[in-house]
């Protein structure tokens, strides 16, 4: 089955520490990006790339980073610096390596709940 | 300016009405617009969407109606029924000299009663 697969599921951490969140698809998507959700804030972009190797800051990517160094693999890691990381982190892709269209439309995974204590 | 703003932000219809969902946006370069459903502990999944070279677009009991001039469009749901109970996002895509990105809106929680 084709898929954007994200782990773990629940993910706990003391405030201080970096953590990185998994994200692979096997849709042989050009284009993924990470979103984070919070209650009343919908989707809110952190970063994106469209091809490996390149990225882009979203609008909330301080205290975040990325790389891409496979087109399957896009992690994000929420670093010490991410004043309130609790949230519900998507990843997501699409097919054509230009941006979400009507013949390119954006698949979710089914996301990463941190927990920062 | 690159926001959606979605309304209302919860909703409760009986079973068998229509739900009605709002969003609007200022961009004009926005050129695509779907509507995702969540439901609790998932990601989001595309229900339905739009371009704006059309003005209604339906799938069974979902309905996306767009206003190009009054740059707004709206889902309906008709004969709404208890499964249909889940946040429903709108959305709007854009590529800029940064790429291509889909803005969202901020959720409408939908509750069918039965």
């Amino acid at each position: 089955d084709g898929g954007i697969t994200q782990s773990p599921k629940y993910l706990f951490r003391k405030e201080g520490q970096n953590v990185t969140l998994s994200c692979e698809q096997n849709l042989n998507h050009d284009a993924m990006y990470w979103y984070r959700q919070d209650p009343g804030q919908g989707l809110r972009l952190i970063y994106y790339s469209q091809i490996v190797n390149d990225f882009q800051k979203g609008d909330i990517a301080e205290g975040y980073s990325v790389s891409r160094e496979k087109k399957e693999s896009f992690p994000l890691t929420v670093t010490s610096a991410q004043k309130n990381p609790t949230a519900f982190y998507l990843c997501a892709s699409s097919t054509f390596g230009g941006w979400p269209s009507y013949n390119s439309p954006l698949h979710f995974g089914n996301g990463t709940r941190l927990t920062v204590t | 300016q690159q926001q959606v703003k979605q309304s209302p932000q919860s909703l409760i219809v009986q079973k068998g009405g229509i739900s009605i969902i709002n969003c609007a946006y200022e961009n004009t370069a926005f050129d695509y617009f779907p509507w995702y459903q969540q439901f609790p502990g998932k990601g989001p999944a595309l229900l339905i969407a739009i371009r704006p070279d059309v003005s209604e677009k339906k799938e069974g009991r979902f309905t996306i109606s767009f206003n190009k001039s009054a740059k707004q469009f709206s889902l309906h749901i008709m004969d709404s029924q208890p499964g249909d109970s889940a946040t429903y996002f709108c959305a709007a895509s854009i590529f800029d000299n940064q790429g291509g990105k889909l803005i969202f809106g901020q959720g409408t929680e939908l509750s069918v009663k039965p």
